[in-house]
């Protein structure tokens, strides 16, 4: 099936730096998503992407939705304690209907 | 805000138990799904439905089984649990004909 790739597994980063993760898929998606999840909890929606080369904030965060169509990104800035968490990126193909297929998840350590 | 809720945070069941887990929604969304989590292997599909009484497999079906009479409740069902089902269970909502998905705050089910 399906499979996206995040790396590295796990990132560590000083508090105040800025961070940026990418995911790839060797086909091409028609919608990508970025979610993180805090320990012990379910993952929270953070930003949604439709279109090519679209690039969206919420907040710090920044998410662009690679022109290729096989890659999207995401940045954050001036990162803070509470940023700690697993990203998730996901992506929809053209032939699953709602179904989704998520990466693996990056593990974000920040040092204060 | 959108909400979708599982019955327990924390369960503990023993072998050959049935396990009943619930999830309701309150965005009135068409799609729910059921997803399991693992250290290293990230969100796997176990079941889906787009509409009251209608299911369909994900990628793990085997040994699980789900029931969605109502459009707000899809319940995920594990005839006879066994120790290889020690794991978070997530619920998610969707709207129909969009890709977001809403996560619950999981439960983390150990089977002994």
């Amino acid at each position: 099936g399906q499979q996206l790739n995040q790396s590295p597994q796990s990132m560590f980063i000083q508090e105040g730096e800025d961070v940026s993760m990418n995911c790839t898929s060797s086909s091409i998606f028609n919608t990508w998503l970025w979610y993180k999840q805090d320990p012990g909890e379910g993952p929270v929606l953070l930003i949604a992407l439709y279109k090519a080369g679209e690039l969206t904030s919420n907040g710090r965060l920044t998410a662009q939705f690679g022109i290729t169509r096989k890659d999207s990104f995401l940045n954050i800035s001036a990162s803070i304690p509470s940023d700690v968490g697993i990203y998730f990126c996901a992506g929809q193909d053209t032939g699953a209907n709602s179904k989704l297929t998520f990466g693996k998840g990056i593990t974000l350590s920040v040092r204060p | 805000d959108v909400k979708v809720t599982q019955s327990s945070r924390y369960l503990v069941k023993r072998t050959g138990e049935k396990v009943f887990l619930e999830c309701v929604q309150d965005m009135d969304h068409e799609n729910m799904f059921w997803y399991r989590q693992d250290p290293g292997l990230g969100l796997r599909l176990i079941y889906f439905s787009y509409d009251v009484k209608m299911k369909e497999k994900g990628d793990i079906p085997e040994g699980y089984s789900v029931s969605r009479e109502k459009k707000e409740r899809f319940s995920l069902i594990l005839e006879s649990a066994s120790t290889n089902q020690t794991s978070m269970y997530l619920c998610a909502g969707g709207a129909g004909g969009v890709y977001e998905q809403y996560f619950g705050p999981g439960t983390r089910l150990t089977v002994t």
